[in-house]
Formats: C-alpha cells, sequence, structure tokens
C-alpha cells in the first residue's frame, strides 16, 4: 500500500509569488488533513476535507490560502501571493474513517525569501 | 484554551538508558491522545494512542506510555534506548468528535549518546 505522498518535497520562491502543494492521500481514505510546522513552533491543523468537501478550515491563516479537493482524490493547497511568514513545513495526512489512525506524509518544506 | 506541553525541547540520552519524554495537556473534553515520531526525512509516524481503558498503553518500537487524568499527563517511557530512536517526538491531543484534528506539543528531539 503506498502511503500518503506530497509534492515538491522542497520549494523556495520569492514572497509575492504563488506556490501549489499537492497532496496524494492513501487511496480509498475519505479524511484529507492538512497541518503547518512554522519555525520553531508547534504543528498546526489547517483544514480537513472529507472526500472533496470542506469538513472545517478553522485552522486556515488568511485568504491567501486555498485548498481544494477535486473528486475527493488528490488535494492542493495553494498560496497566493506567498508573504515571508508563510515559510514552514506544510503537512498532508489522511485516514479512512474518522477514528483511524493519521497516515502523514513526508511534507513539503516551504521556503519564502 | 486547549493545549499541550512538551516541557524538554532537547533531551540527549546514552544508548542503552531508559527515556522518558513528559508530555502534560489541557483539554476541556476527553482527550485522545497521541505521540508521534519524526525521523529525519520522514513524515510523522504513530508510536501509540490512548482512546479509554487501560491506562498504560503499549506502542510500536517497544515505547509505552501512561495516561494520568490527575496529573493531566500522557508521558512516554522506553527501557532502553537504541541509537535509532533518535528523533523528535510529539505528543498530540484529539477531541472525540474528529480524533485527525489534533493539537501538537512543541516537540522534543531527542539524541542518543554512543
Amino acid at each position: 500500500e503506498a502511503g500518503v505522498t506530497q509534492f515538491p518535497s522542497h520549494s523556495v520562491i520569492e514572497k509575492g509569488q504563488t506556490v501549489t502543494l499537492r497532496c496524494d492521500p492513501i487511496s480509498g481514505h475519505d479524511n484529507l488533513y492538512w497541518y503547518r510546522r512554522v519555525m520553531g513552533k508547534e504543528i498546526k491543523f489547517l483544514l480537513h476535507f472529507v472526500k472533496e468537501s470542506k469538513q472545517d478550515e478553522s485552522g486556515m491563516p488568511n485568504n491567501r490560502f486555498l485548498a481544494e479537493r477535486t473528486g475527493g482524490t488528490y488535494s492542493t493547497l495553494k498560496v497566493q501571493p506567498a508573504e515571508l511568514e508563510d515559510s514552514g513545513v506544510y503537512f498532508c495526512a489522511s485516514s479512512q474513517v474518522l477514528y483511524s489512525p493519521l497516515h502523514f506524509g513526508n511534507g513539503t518544506r516551504l521556503t519564502v525569501t | 484554551a486547549q493545549s499541550v506541553t512538551q516541557p524538554d525541547i532537547h533531551i540527549t540520552v546514552s544508548e542503552g538508558a531508559s527515556l522518558e519524554l513528559r508530555c502534560n495537556y489541557s483539554y476541556g473534553a476527553t482527550p485522545y491522545l497521541f505521540w508521534y515520531v519524526q525521523s529525519p526525512g520522514q513524515g510523522l509516524q504513530l508510536l501509540l494512542k490512548y482512546f479509554s481503558g487501560d491506562t498504560l498503553v503499549q506502542g510500536i518500537k517497544g515505547f509505552e506510555a501512561e495516561f494520568k487524568r490527575s496529573q493531566s499527563s500522557f508521558n512516554l517511557r522506553k527501557p532502553s534506548v537504541h541509537w535509532s530512536d533518535a528523533a523528535e517526538y510529539f505528543c498530540a491531543v484529539g477531541a472525540q468528535s474528529n480524533t485527525g484534528k489534533l493539537i501538537f506539543g512543541q516537540g522534543t528531539t531527542l539524541q542518543v549518546k554512543p
């Protein structure tokens, strides 16, 4: 069984540019989560999809962040325009049902210069 | 406010020594508690979880954790540390309604001396 896959593993962009992160969950996992760890801080919840629907987006920092999950399969997280404080590691995780363990991807390290 | 505190940012132990990583939580409802480990270049891997029942839970890689409601703690232990245990460890709490929406502690980096 393939794990959660995230692309790219690293991204370096300039302030004001746009970046799109992608997450492919484990096949059959309806629940998909995005988390972020800013340097020196704790890992924080961003949002939760159930299939293609946003169940909870209470952790999204502002409207520069847009997450989608077309067809309930892979998900993208777009940052537009990127700011310096968006730098960090973005994790994606999936689970089959709400009470099953989360499977995390390796993360995307985003650096905004 | 709901929060998780890992008081130790960095811990160094000798290989073969015992290990205890501390975790304290503040949560209004019944907490669902987790320990995750992240090795360099890897994603977070679940070590163990506590939902209910026996307060001493066993996990993978020889780890265990004990839930103490009176102390709001969920400390992680291992009797004998191996060099491969060097990693960053995260304690997290989740809600009954959505155990995937986690609140994480700041993480504890474990260094193992030969």
